[in-house]
């Protein structure tokens, strides 16, 4: 496809389960992010994978949140053991590079109950 | 800390009128400013950006400008049109190689 995908579009897990959230971002872009918005907050960055370099995971929250990137391509979110304060939007974004602009998927709506 | 602020949490407009958002910043190294619009249930999408080596960009009806001693900038829109209504975020980076970093967001309510 043409934009950022990412899957699945809406997920309800329970707390203390494991979750995977997948981001196709669009093909040859380099830059990748992973942000989350929490219920009437902004945009929190959470990690950013840019080429080879290693990934800047300054934003993740806990160590129980992870994440991987397959070359310039798919990326997973990781959250073990997801608590309620984990519930949110997860959104990807993929740019050429930041003077680009990032274009950003639709999200996956967490819901830990 | 909040290195991107958006103090004004919502902002309405007539219709036709002129629309004002605005956004400070901390980082002196910052150098590249984005704006991004939101609908609900949708992801960001991307409206216009400006380098720190300009004051100001302009795209048909939005047009952004850049105050870097103040590290102040904003985002206009005329005329407002109610397709507008979303919340709207700013952002900034540097190097052109650093994750976006993001305010809060606006709200923008256009009235017909």
């Amino acid at each position: 496809g043409a934009g950022v995908s990412q899957s699945p579009s809406n997920k309800v897990t329970e707390k203390g389960k494991d979750v995977e959230l997948r981001c196709d971002p669009i093909s040859g872009h380099t830059a990748l992010y992973w942000y989350r918005q929490r219920l009437g907050q902004g945009l929190e960055f959470l990690i950013y994978f840019q080429g080879n370099s290693a990934p800047d995971k300054s934003g993740l929250p806990s160590d129980r949140f992870s994440a991987e990137r397959t070359g310039e391509s798919v990326s997973t979110l990781t959250i073990q053991r997801t608590q309620q304060e984990d519930s949110a939007v997860y959104l990807c974004a993929s740019s050429l590079d930041a003077l680009h602009g990032a274009f950003f998927g639709q999200g996956t709506r967490l819901t830990v109950v | 800390d909040q290195q991107v602020k958006q103090n004004s949490p919502s902002l309405s407009v007539q219709e036709g009128r002129i629309s004002i958002l605005n956004c400070d910043y901390t980082n002196s190294m910052f150098d590249y400013f984005l704006w991004y619009k939101k609908y609900p249930a949708e992801g960001p999408t991307f409206l216009i950006s400006i380098s720190s080596i300009k004051d100001k960009n302009e795209d048909g009806r939005f047009t952004v400008f850049l105050n870097k001693s103040a590290k102040h900038l904003s985002l206009h829109i005329v005329p407002s049109q109610p397709g507008d209504s979303a919340v709207y975020f700013c952002a900034a980076s540097y190097s052109g190689n650093t994750p976006l970093v993001f305010g809060k967001g606006t709200r923008l309510s256009v009235i017909a």
